[in-house]
């Protein structure tokens, strides 16, 4: 059980388009989602925190304009990046807390690539 | 702010092997400590943790203890397998409140037979 998946696994697109990414719990329910970004050779970094039904808290530094988090349901969390940018290439991880607490359940990322 | 650091890889092992892999961090108050594991294709999965000073974390052979007094969480396998092989992250979750993770870089363990 905890399996967490996103979609899509990786994603190319055009500089000023807007990419979407969905994460899913698939076997439990998640009040809470984490979205993470990674680098290459770097470390997953923290850039926001969702509740389901309430809006997500951004790390600092991270635009929220930019990169808009819903939560609309206690499986599912989507993570749009908006007029996207060649930096904004990287790969994108979420992870999913049970209601009942306990330890967070990653995905297997997705990779965006913005021309 | 918080912070994790590990020992950069790759480290390249011969099977059965004694392995360590160092971790160290930089936290306020009370931190909770992890060792994730990333094997190729998969998400990042836990491997063990511990909450508290002096708490070891053990699972699938794999260990590490939670030093307050040294702020490390090294992670040790006494004979590693070839299916050891993958991507292991050090991470910790702020005794603050806050539920997001700070990792670190990750060391790749590449296991030969």
């Amino acid at each position: 059980g905890a399996v967490v998946s996103q979609h899509p696994s990786r994603v190319i697109c055009k500089s000023g388009t807007s990419v979407k990414i969905e994460c899913r719990s698939l076997d439990f329910q998640a009040t809470t989602m984490f979205w993470y970004r990674q680098f290459p050779k770097q470390s997953l970094m923290l850039m926001a925190t969702s509740n389901e039904g309430s809006k997500a808290t951004y790390e600092q530094g991270v635009e929220k304009d930019k990169f808009l988090i819903n939560h609309a349901s206690l499986t599912l969390s989507t993570l749009t990046v908006t007029s996207a940018h060649p930096e904004d290439s990287s790969f994108y991880i979420c992870s999913a807390r049970r209601v009942d607490g306990g330890s967070q359940y990653f995905g297997p990322g997705t990779r965006l690539l913005v021309l | 702010g918080d912070s994790v650091t590990q020992m950069e890889g790759p480290v390249t092992l011969s099977e059965e092997a004694f392995l360590t892999i160092n971790c160290t961090y930089t936290a306020t108050g009370y931190p909770s400590l992890f060792w994730y594991v990333q094997y190729p294709g998969e998400g990042l999965q836990l491997l063990l943790k511990a909450t508290k000073a002096d708490d070891k974390g053990s699972n699938k052979g794999f260990e590490a203890t939670y030093r307050k007094e040294t702020t490390s969480f090294h992670l040790e396998k006494g004979s590693v397998q070839v299916s050891d092989s993958a991507v292991y992250f050090c991470a910790l979750r702020s005794g603050g409140g806050a539920d997001g993770l700070t990792f670190g870089k990750g060391t790749h363990l590449i296991i030969q037979p």
